[in-house]
């Protein structure tokens, strides 16, 4: 079945150490979304591709970055992990094409635990 | 500052009952907006509106718009207890950003 495919479903890392968060699709989706969702909050938004095209959030703190190498692949690196970043991150998609919305397909989430 | 807000926070009903659920939204190049229901992994997408007045209906929840009001509700008649989740409003602008609220927590007790 088509969908969206977050790996690893959870990761625990060490404060400062360096991760990778990866998500997957064969929706053939051209837009990516990365959100990071606290405990008890609403969704936000770090950043998102259209296509190729990169869009950063105002308020994303640097130690976020993202890799889009191919339609089907979207990767989150948190450089150096604080505790304050232990979160859900989930990965949507979406099709946009005049005349439709962002239907969104999210993944499972990846949770993250930063020790 | 563009935001989303719902109420209640949260609320409890018993089986059977009928909820409508809240969402107001200051948003300077709105385009759409968007309802979730999040239960224990990812939020689900349930409905998209773009027009005022026009109700979008799946099963038995439903939704609207009102544009002059900037707001919307989601209703859910004759509830179940699956239907149990937090429930996300969100606001797709022009910049193809969401901005959400913080989401209703709703509780259907048997």
């Amino acid at each position: 079945d088509a969908m969206v495919i977050q790996n690893p479903r959870y990761q625990v890392t060490q404060f400062g150490k360096p991760v990778t968060l990866s998500c997957s699709q064969t929706l053939n989706h051209n837009v990516m979304y990365w959100y990071q969702q606290k405990s008890s909050q609403a969704p936000k938004l770090l950043f998102h591709y259209y296509d190729k095209d990169f869009n950063n959030e105002a308020d994303t703190p640097d130690n976020f970055q993202s890799r889009r190498p191919n339609t089907s692949f979207c990767f989150l690196d948190i450089r150096s992990p604080g505790l304050g970043d232990a979160a859900m991150y989930l990965c949507a998609t979406s099709r946009e094409t005049p005349g439709t919305g962002p239907e969104q397909f999210f993944g499972p989430g990846t949770r993250l635990t930063v020790l | 500052e563009d935001k989303v807000v719902q109420s209640p926070l949260s609320l409890v009903v018993h089986e059977g009952d009928t909820v409508t659920l809240n969402c107001s939204y200051e948003v300077t190049n709105f385009r759409s907006l968007l309802w979730y229901k999040q239960e224990k992994k990812a939020p689900t997408f349930l409905f998209m509106l773009t027009s005022s007045g026009i109700e979008k209906k799946s099963g038995r929840l439903s939704s609207i718009l009102d544009k002059k009001e900037l707001s919307s509700i989601l209703n859910i008649t004759a509830t179940q207890t699956g239907d149990s989740a937090i429930y996300l409003c969100a606001v797709w602008d022009r910049d193809d950003k969401i901005i959400f609220g913080k989401g209703t927590r709703l509780h259907i007790l048997p």
